[in-house]
């Protein structure tokens, strides 16, 4: 129930085209979704976030989409570019009990020049 | 110095080894973490300290010991490891770990271990 299920584990997007990370959670007491990139070499950094009380959230060309019903929250990177070649992490916890994060097992993304 | 900083970048070390990972965080923070990277699966918590008190321990082996003196730094005390403990292991820190998810995890770049 802790899980959070993470897909693709690969993608590879051509330059200006649509990246899509999807994710699914079990434990419908998480209000805390939170989306990491790593580069090779680098710590996970914080790209966006989301709670449950709003269906989207837009920072520049970063969405997170979130189906509470469904159990389901995606990453979309519009207009990709080569330098969002990248790990990306979900996460989601339980803001009331501490910041412990359950993160999913990574999509490494790579966009085509 | 600036974020997190984490010291060696990598370490190769013998299974009767003892070593020690080391991270220092510049932020103003109280609350500290170390997590396992390991390919194609998810970070594993290991360990939370806030101000300066152990708060989480995910079942981790006892031959993986932590240490924080204070709120700006934290060990990784290593010994008798096995190969399958060889991973990143990264160090976090955010302003305070019972606030909740609000406040933000800054990472270090990690500590590249291998156990031969």
């Amino acid at each position: 129930q802790q899980q959070v299920k993470q897909s693709p584990q690969s993608l590879i997007v051509q330059k200006g085209g649509i990246s899509i990370i999807n994710c699914a959670y079990e434990n419908t007491a998480f209000d805390y979704f939170p989306w990491y990139q790593q580069f090779p070499g680098k710590g996970p950094a914080l790209l966006i976030a989301i709670r449950p009380d709003v269906s989207e959230k837009k920072e520049g060309r970063f969405t997170i989409s979130f189906n509470k019903s469904a159990k389901q929250f995606s990453l979309h990177i519009m207009d990709s570019q080569p330098g969002d070649s990248a790990t990306y992490f979900c996460a989601a916890s339980k803001e009331a009990y501490g910041n412990k994060l359950v993160f999913g097992a990574g999509t490494i993304l790579r966009v085509k020049s | 110095e600036t974020g997190v900083t984490q010291t060696p970048r990598h370490l190769v070390m013998g299974m009767t080894n003892k070593k020690s990972l080391k991270c220092e965080q510049h932020l103003g923070h109280n609350a500290m973490y170390w997590y396992k990277q390991s390919a194609k699966k998810p970070l594993e918590l290991m360990f939370v300290y806030n101000f300066k008190e152990q708060t989480e321990n995910n079942s981790v082996p006892s031959r993986f010991s932590p240490e924080c003196p204070n709120s700006s730094h934290l060990f990784l005390h290593l010994h008798t490891l096995q190969p399958e403990d060889s991973a990143l292991y990264l160090c976090a820190s955010s302003q305070d770990f019972m606030q909740g998810a609000a406040n933000e995890q800054f990472f270090g770049p990690g500590t590249r271990l291998t156990v031969l």
